[in-house]
């Protein structure tokens, strides 16, 4: 059974440039995480989605960071205009329900210069 | 406030000796509790989990945890580290029954031949 996807894997793009990532979640999982993993920390969340409709965002920045799940399978995380202290990785998780275990994908490192 | 602690940044073993990763927690009530790997360039990988019961968890990879409630601990171990074991740990809280998981800073393993 194919894991988590996501692409890229890395990412270099200078500062106010806009980026954008994919994931791919596990078939037939219903509920897909985004989080964020700073450099030396632990991953933090910040977007759910339960299906096609985000049920937890209050931890994304809605003001540079969007996310999609159009269909309810893949997802986008979007960031325009990019900044120096979005420079982390991007992991997207997914899980059967939001109370099963949370599998998660290799990440998207992003370098913003 | 709810949180988890790692106090541990770096860890260095030689292969073969035995492993103890601590992790403590800050939690109004029983939480589930977790252990992740992260090894470069991979997502997060499960390593065993303590809902409620039997309070050592025999994981994957020949890990093992104790949930000690009285000391908010969730220590990770391993009798003989193998080289391949070189990676990043993270514990993770989380209320019973939902997504909302909290994880430490995470333990950077290093293995010596």
């Amino acid at each position: 059974e194919a894991g988590v996807v996501q692409s890229p894997r890395y990412k270099i793009i200078e500062k106010k440039q806009p980026v954008a990532f994919w994931c791919n979640p596990i078939s037939g999982h219903n509920t897909l995480y985004w989080y964020l993993q700073n450099l030396g920390q632990g991953p933090e969340l910040l977007i759910r989605y339960e299906n096609e409709e985000a049920v937890d965002d209050s931890q994304l920045p809605k003001d540079r960071f969007s996310a999609e799940r159009l269909k309810g399978v893949d997802s986008t995380l979007k960031i325009q205009p990019a900044e120096l202290g979005d420079s982390a990785v991007y992991l997207c998780a997914s899980s059967f329900t939001s109370s099963n275990e949370q599998f998660f994908g290799p990440g998207t490192r992003l370098t913003v210069l | 406030a709810q949180s988890v602690t790692q106090p541990d940044i770096h860890i260095t073993v030689s292969e073969g000796a035995s492993l103890e990763l601590r992790c403590n927690y800050s939690y109004g009530a029983t939480p589930y509790l977790f252990w992740y790997v992260q090894s470069p360039g991979q997502g997060l990988q499960l390593l065993l989990k303590y809902f409620s019961g039997d309070t050592l968890v025999q994981g994957i990879k020949g890990f093992e945890a104790e949930f000690k409630r009285s000391q908010s601990s969730f220590n990770l171990r391993k009798p003989s580290v193998h080289w391949s074991d070189a990676a990043e740990y993270f514990c993770a809280v989380g209320p019973s029954g939902t997504y909302k998981y909290i994880f430490g800073t995470g333990t950077r393993l290093k293995v010596l031949a």
